[in-house]
């Protein structure tokens, strides 16, 4: 069975500072790791994803993940928080199981930038 | 191009009443996901279709939920006798088909319908 597990339901950075957050997961083989990002009222945007192409993933607005097999981890990293990036941050697995792709997410975490 | 669409966006329902919620997935993707998001169950997977087939759907946390979808297209998600319990909100996701190896598609998500059982 996969899980995930987030780190810390809030966090709070500066405006400018990094950006970090934290996802263990569990998966019985060789996982598929998401990152998405909610706005308030909205629905999920996909921020980067991992499929063992490259342990370091780039995602979209700035945002990177390095997967750690060792560490069983895939953290969400930002050099410098905007203003903008505040919202709700959730990382998720999948085992891709022919075809049914179907996303176990974290509990979340919500990202505060303090001006 | 057009995204995942939802409807309605907001829905208030009397406790013991029946809903039924819509989702109108990306055009061509044949793999439709429903989810609910919850104060105290956080995101959680219900229902998978492939085409108008549902080959997971051990996520419907009770048989009051049920869900189809018709032609390979527009999926409605079904709770009847509804109950506090089920407020929440219901998002939809949508992508292409995996084959039986590859890495997976991205899933698109609708904007969900938020459901309040008073």
């Amino acid at each position: 069975a996969q899980s995930v597990t987030q780190l810390g339901s809030h966090v709070s950075v500066s405006e400018g500072a990094l950006v970090l957050l934290r996802c263990n997961y569990s998966s019985s083989v060789p996982p598929y790791l998401f990152w998405y990002v909610q706005y308030p009222n909205q629905g999920l945007q996909l921020l980067l994803k991992y499929t063992s192409a490259a342990t370091l993933v780039k995602g979209i607005n700035g945002f990177e993940a390095e997967f750690k097999k060792s560490e069983t981890s895939f953290h969400l990293t930002k050099p410098s928080a905007h203003m903008s990036d505040a919202a709700e941050y959730f990382c998720a697995v999948t085992e891709g199981n022919f075809g049914n792709e179907k996303l176990t997410f974290g509990t979340g975490t919500r990202l505060t930038i303090i001006p | 191009g057009a995204g995942v669409s939802q409807s309605p966006s907001n829905k208030v329902t009397e406790k013991g009443k029946d809903v039924e919620l819509r989702c109108d997935p990306i055009s061509g993707h044949t793999a439709l996901y429903w989810y609910r998001q919850s104060l105290g169950q956080g995101l959680e997977f219900l229902i998978y279709f492939q085409g108008n087939s549902a080959p997971d759907k051990s996520g419907l946390p009770s048989d009051r939920f049920s869900a189809e979808r018709t032609g390979g297209s527009v999926s409605t998600l079904t709770i009847q006798r509804t109950q506090q319990e089920d407020s929440a909100v219901y998002l939809c996701a949508s992508s292409l088909a995996m084959g039986l190896a590859g890495a997976p598609y991205e899933q698109y998500f609708g904007p969900g319908t938020r459901l309040t059982v008073t």
